[in-house]
């Protein structure tokens, strides 16, 4: 596509439950990244992708957080059991490759109750 | 360590230049980079710059580095009311991770 494609563009769940993210990056671009964006807060970088692998994990907040990249295309990022803290926008980037600068979509805004 | 600043809030007049200024930590960061974003979107790269570069100029934006500083600027001509939004610096973590570090944004608001 165009450009970054994240969905759902917003998710409000309960506390607990497992939420999954979605990122289809730009065509062509093979690394990807997740960053997450908390109120009034820069943006905390959490995984990033070369191809379909994750070389560097070191920013997850915890073990609830995963992600996963198929096909060197679309992303998931996997929250499980929720908790009110994890509240923010989860903005993905993508780039044709480590060296080029970062795209960003509109992110996910993600509001746990 | 790894730390961007930013000054949290700038107000100018339409017409008028606009000066926001980022200081970074690191000097071995090879590029830095200015986002911009308006409510409810996501982060739209305006420039960015080499290191081994003094001045860049794109349209009405002029990126300054001082890399002895560890300063950037960003200036916008001619201020439009359309230019509010934040505006994030960035820099390219040299530790082979490829993640940026961001500063904490600059809220620029232009009056009418």
């Amino acid at each position: 596509g165009a450009g970054v494609s994240q969905s759902p563009s917003n998710k409000v769940t309960e506390k607990g439950k497992d939420v999954e993210l979605r990122c289809d990056p730009i065509s062509g671009h093979t690394a990807l990244y997740w960053y997450r964006q908390s109120l009034g807060q820069g943006l905390e970088f959490l995984i990033y992708f070369q191809g379909n692998s994750a070389p560097d994990k070191s920013g997850l907040p915890s073990d609830r957080f995963s992600a996963e990249r198929t096909g060197g295309s679309v992303s998931t990022l996997t929250i499980q059991r929720t908790q009110q803290e994890d509240s923010a926008v989860y903005l993905c980037a993508s780039s044709l490759d480590l060296a080029g600068p970062q795209h960003f979509g509109d992110g996910t805004r993600l509001s746990i109750l | 360590g790894e730390d961007v600043e930013q000054s949290l809030f700038l107000s100018v007049r339409e017409g008028d230049s606009s000066v926001i200024n980022c200081t970074y930590t690191d000097s071995s960061s090879t590029y830095l980079y200015w986002y911009k974003q308006e409510p409810g979107a996501g982060l739209q790269l305006l420039t960015y710059i080499f290191s081994n570069m003094d001045m860049k100029q794109d349209q009405r934006l002029t990126v300054l580095l001082n890399k002895k500083d560890k300063h950037l600027s960003l200036r916008i001509a001619d201020t439009q009311t359309g230019d509010s939004a934040i505006y994030f610096c960035a820099e390219k973590s040299p530790s082979g991770t490829y993640k940026y570090i961001f500063g904490t944004g600059t809220r620029l608001k232009v009056l009418a």
